[in-house]
């Protein structure tokens, strides 16, 4: 199993809809988790971090962890066509401090 | 803002050439990192930097080098350029503490002729 696994997608959700991102991990991750957005030809920008479980919202984004099940989430509230990107979610390594792992990210279409 | 800076945005170099990619970051950050992302592949891990003269070996660093002679400064050598390292390459730079994502640079996209 790979230690951070999405379904590549694509996704297609219309516009003003709840778009929901999933995530699982293995326990070769620890317990800080990411979400990326990576518009196509740019480089990855961090939308969200959790640590707990249960939810946390950032305006329209509500990230969830789900420890006991190994999963995260990300759920768009009122996607815009903005919103078309791939999201890669991304967990810390136990056997390096600092290192993060990527998924290999969702695509994301928003249809108006 | 942090700010990660990658010096080409675009590159284009012969096989057997060696290349330089750069990458500045203006936060003081300890850890810098680089990637390639290809199509299919997604981000793979190429070098990382804990700390100034510091580096380790990420999953795919065959065909590569790194210097880390200044904080601020990560440098990615690649030491004699063959076709199949054409790619995106991204920096990317985090503080010490673990619960800190990453920044990353713009990108340079490398094509390797």
């Amino acid at each position: 199993q790979k230690e951070v696994e999405q379904n590549s997608g694509p996704l297609s959700v219309p516009e003003g809809a709840i778009a929901s991102l999933n995530c699982t991990y293995s326990d070769r991750v620890s317990q800080s988790f990411f979400w990326y957005r990576q518009y196509s030809g740019k480089s990855p920008e961090l939308i969200m971090s959790i640590y707990s479980n249960g939810d946390k919202e950032d305006g329209r984004f509500t990230a969830q962890l789900n420890k006991a099940s190994q999963y995260v989430s990300l759920l768009i509230r009122d996607s815009q066509p903005s919103d078309s990107a791939t999201y890669l979610c991304a967990a810390r390594g136990y056997s390096s401090a600092s290192k993060i792992i990527f998924g290999s990210g969702t695509r994301l279409s928003i249809r108006p | 803002d942090v700010k990660v800076t990658q010096s080409s945005r675009y590159l284009v170099k012969r096989t057997g050439e060696k290349v330089f990619l750069e990458c500045v970051q203006d936060m003081d950050h300890e850890n810098m990192f680089w990637y390639r992302q290809d199509p299919g592949l997604g981000l793979r891990l190429i070098y990382f930097s804990y700390d100034v003269k510091m580096k380790e070996k990420g999953d795919i660093p065959e065909g590569y080098s790194v210097s880390r002679e200044k904080k601020e400064r990560f440098s990615l050598i690649l030491e004699s350029a063959s076709t199949n390292q054409t790619s995106m390459y991204l920096c990317a730079s985090s503080q010490g503490a673990k619960d800190y994502g990453y920044t990353f640079g713009s990108g340079t996209r490398l094509t390797v002729v």
